[in-house]
């Protein structure tokens, strides 16, 4: 299967810190790259689709960018309702597959 | 809106048959360039993709899971379904239902993608 590999595993920030997060996958995956928030007890929410455009309704402060196989979600101006966990996630291949996650914690 | 409303026993005993049922509601099962699909999640873990039926009835399942797993649909009830053979423990997780499909960029390069879930269910294998 190919791999995604996030790092880090968690982080901890305050509000209004500019937060970086990657992803690597074990082979090129071109563009096929998506990201997604996941708050507790909720279902994943798409934030990011094609490595870098933006999902209609999520906030200008994220976004992503990279090609190939390295990947990086940022997130700008970090709020309250950012502290979440994230994933990568590609549909280049199936088993389309995710990362482990990254947990946003507050500092 | 397009919802997903996962719905099925929360408990199973191992080496039954898990079966969980996805009702669609506010898109066409059968129309566009969508693929069902089931993701689960394992308690405080990630996220592993189980499989997809697409609007044309094909499926793909997960390898790791192709040996005891069934996909199908319903287009009538537009509901699609899924069922998990000779279950263990390490089969108890939230399940979801979401739909994928593709999304492009402004150059138009596309890529499947999780647009809509269900809200998950957890399903719990024990004796």
């Amino acid at each position: 299967d190919l791999q995604l590999t996030q790092s880090p595993s968690s982080l901890s920030a305050s509000v209004g810190d500019r937060v970086t997060i990657t992803c690597r996958a074990s082979q090129s995956i071109s563009n096929y790259l998506n990201w997604f928030q996941q708050k507790p007890g909720n279902s994943p929410k798409l934030l990011i689709y094609v490595a870098s455009s933006l999902q209609s309704g999520v906030s200008s402060r994220f976004s992503g960018s990279g090609s190939g196989t390295d990947f990086t979600l940022t997130i700008n101006n970090l709020q309250p309702e950012d502290f979440a966990t994230y994933y990568c996630q590609q549909s280049y291949i199936t088993p389309w597959t995710f990362g482990q996650g990254t947990k946003v914690e507050i500092k | 809106q397009v919802q997903l409303q996962e719905s099925g026993p929360g408990l199973v005993k191992p080496s039954q048959t898990l079966s969980l049922t996805c009702a669609v509601s506010g898109a066409s099962i059968s129309s566009g360039i969508n693929y069902w699909s089931w993701i689960r999640q394992y308690p405080g873990q990630g996220l592993e993709w189980i499989g997809y039926i697409s609007h044309s009835g094909s499926t793909s399942y997960n390898p790791s899971l192709k040996s005891r797993l069934s996909i199908s649909v319903d287009t009538s009830k537009s509901q699609f379904s899924l069922k998990l053979s000779s279950v263990t423990a390490a089969d108890t997780a939230v399940y979801y239902c979401a739909r994928a499909t593709y999304f492009y960029d402004p150059t138009d390069y596309g890529t499947p993608t999780f647009d809509y879930w269900g809200q998950g269910t957890l399903v719990t294998v024990s004796s």
